[in-house]
C-alpha cells in the first residue's frame, strides 16, 4: 500500500463546475498537507498549504483536512479552462522536510 | 511565494557524459535544497536533501556516486548526473524551503540522454 492514494484520473469537466480532489494517506503522524499545481513540464505551484485538521480558502481554492480519517480534499469553484493541470497532494511530518507526494490527478476544464 | 530558479530547463545529451544542473533561491537563503526526479505520468520522488556546507543526505536507492550533490553557498545547490546513461533521462525538480514549512519548486530540468 503507498503511502499516500490518489486517484490519476484523467478527470474532465465543463468550465464553472465544482471540482473535488482527494488524497487518502496512511501515516497518521503527517502534520502537514499541500496541495500542488503543475502544468506540463514545470515545477508544482504551492497552491494550498495547511498544518493540521481543518479548512482553509483562498479565492476559488478551499482545502480540508480530515485527519481523522487520513482524507484530504481540494476543492476548485467555478473552474476555468487555465485551471487543466495535474495536482498533486504532498504531506509530511515535519513542513518541508521529505515531502511525500501523491500520484497526481489529471484535470481538464472543457470550455 | 518564494522563489527558486532551476537552469537548464532542458538538455540533451550523449551517454556516459556528465550534466550538471543548477538551482537558485533568489530572494531568500536556503539552507536546505531538495532534489526531486519525476518520470512521465508518475509523482515526484525525493532524491536527496542538500544541506549547505555539510554531505547531501541520499534517499534509499539513490546512487550517491551518480548523482553529486554540491552545496557551496546558501543559494546555489548543484546536482551533477555523472556517466548518464539513457535510463537516467528524466525530470529533475529542485525545491527550496525559505521557513522550513512551505516547500517551492523550480521549473524542472528535463534530461534526455541519447
Amino acid at each position: 500500500q503507498k503511502e499516500v492514494e490518489q486517484d490519476p484520473g484523467p478527470l474532465s469537466v465543463p468550465e464553472g463546475a465544482i471540482v473535488s480532489l482527494n488524497c487518502t494517506y496512511s501515516n497518521s503522524a503527517f502534520q502537514y498537507f499541500m496541495w500542488y499545481r503543475q502544468y506540463s513540464r514545470k515545477g508544482p505551484e504551492l497552491l494550498m498549504y495547511t498544518y493540521s485538521s481543518g479548512n482553509k480558502e483562498d479565492g476559488r481554492f478551499t482545502a480540508q483536512v480530515d485527519k481523522s480519517s487520513k482524507y484530504i480534499s481540494l476543492f476548485i469553484r467555478d473552474s476555468q479552462p487555465s485551471d487543466s493541470a495535474t495536482y498533486l497532494c504532498a504531506m509530511s511530518e515535519q513542513g518541508a522536510q521529505k515531502l511525500v507526494f501523491g500520484q497526481g490527478t489529471r484535470l481538464t476544464i472543457n470550455p | 511565494g518564494a522563489v527558486v530558479s532551476q537552469h537548464p530547463s532542458r538538455v540533451i545529451c550523449k551517454s556516459g557524459t556528465s550534466v550538471k544542473i543548477e538551482c537558485r533561491s533568489l530572494d531568500f537563503q536556503a539552507t536546505t535544497m531538495f532534489w526531486y526526479r519525476q518520470f512521465p505520468k508518475q509523482s515526484l520522488m525525493l532524491m536527496a536533501t542538500s544541506n549547505e556546507g555539510s554531505k547531501a543526505t541520499y534517499e534509499q536507492g539513490v546512487e550517491k556516486d551518480k548523482f553529486l550533490i554540491n552545496h557551496a553557498s546558501l543559494t546555489l545547490s548543484t546536482l551533477t548526473v555523472t556517466s548518464a546513461h539513457p535510463e537516467d533521462s528524466s525530470f529533475y525538480i529542485c525545491s527550496a524551503s525559505k521557513t522550513g514549512e512551505k516547500l517551492f519548486f523550480g521549473s524542472g530540468t528535463q534530461l534526455s540522454v541519447l
